[in-house]
């Protein structure tokens, strides 16, 4: 069956830097994008951006360029999120999705913590 | 950006009763090649989101029919009809028509 599992949980101080993955399995990895979801605790979703996983090409929304970087080892089936300077507004549980114009499979989730 | 308005905020029910979500969009969801990618997902509590619809009225496989997508260009409706204790969490509108893609702020759907 299709699945998306996520590494562990997160506790981060300010200005570090924290990578979490996304292992897909049950399906053909580079048939699907993988989109990645933020939610700060309590509050709503907010749309991060996706990533090619074909060609590798990462699309980011505005509020996650530049400290936000989307990757790839497609050989292991993995999508990664790295985020470096970490802020407290980092803070939230971190999803990611399968995508090709809708979300149909999603990650577990990861809650990062940045606290100093 | 594409804005997506949710009302209502939060919405009492009684299991066995109809719920009606409203989500509008600040410009046309129509895409270019003539599809509307408007979906929903509901998140229950200490859960990742699932999808529910897709391009506006299409149940995603294994979602009971008791939940129905409407609308077009910009402005979309779910109705859940007959309330269960499981339909129970935050709806989200998500628009992937225009980049970048957006959710609505969320609908709880609460027990009265």
């Amino acid at each position: 069956q299709i699945q998306l599992v996520q590494s562990g949980p997160e506790l981060k101080k300010p200005g570090e830097s924290v990578k979490i993955s996304c292992k897909a399995s049950g399906y053909t990895f580079t048939d699907y994008a993988m989109h990645w979801v933020k939610q700060a605790p309590g509050k709503g979703l907010k749309w991060m951006g996706w990533i090619n996983t074909y060609t590798g090409k990462p699309t980011y929304a505005d509020d996650f360029k530049g400290r936000f970087v989307f990757s790839l080892e497609a050989s292991a089936s993995t999508a990664n999120l790295q985020i470096s300077n970490l802020k407290n507004e980092d803070t939230a549980t971190y999803f990611c999705a399968r995508g090709r114009s809708l979300l149909d499979y999603w990650g577990q989730g990861v809650m990062v913590t940045v606290s100093s | 950006d594409v804005v997506l308005t949710q009302t209502p905020v939060a919405q009492p029910v009684t299991l066995g009763d109809q719920a009606s979500i409203s989500c509008r969009s600040s410009q046309s969801l129509v895409h270019s090649n003539g599809n509307t990618y408007l979906e929903w997902y509901l998140q229950k509590p200490g859960q990742s989101p699932q999808l529910l619809i897709y391009k506006v009225s299409n149940r995603f496989s294994g979602v009971p029919d008791r939940f129905i997508g409407s609308g077009s260009g910009s402005d979309f409706t779910l109705k859940i009809s007959r309330v269960e204790p499981e339909d129970l969490g935050v709806y989200y509108c998500f628009q992937a028509t225009h980049d970048p893609n957006t959710f609505g702020a969320g609908t709880k759907l609460e027990l009265k």
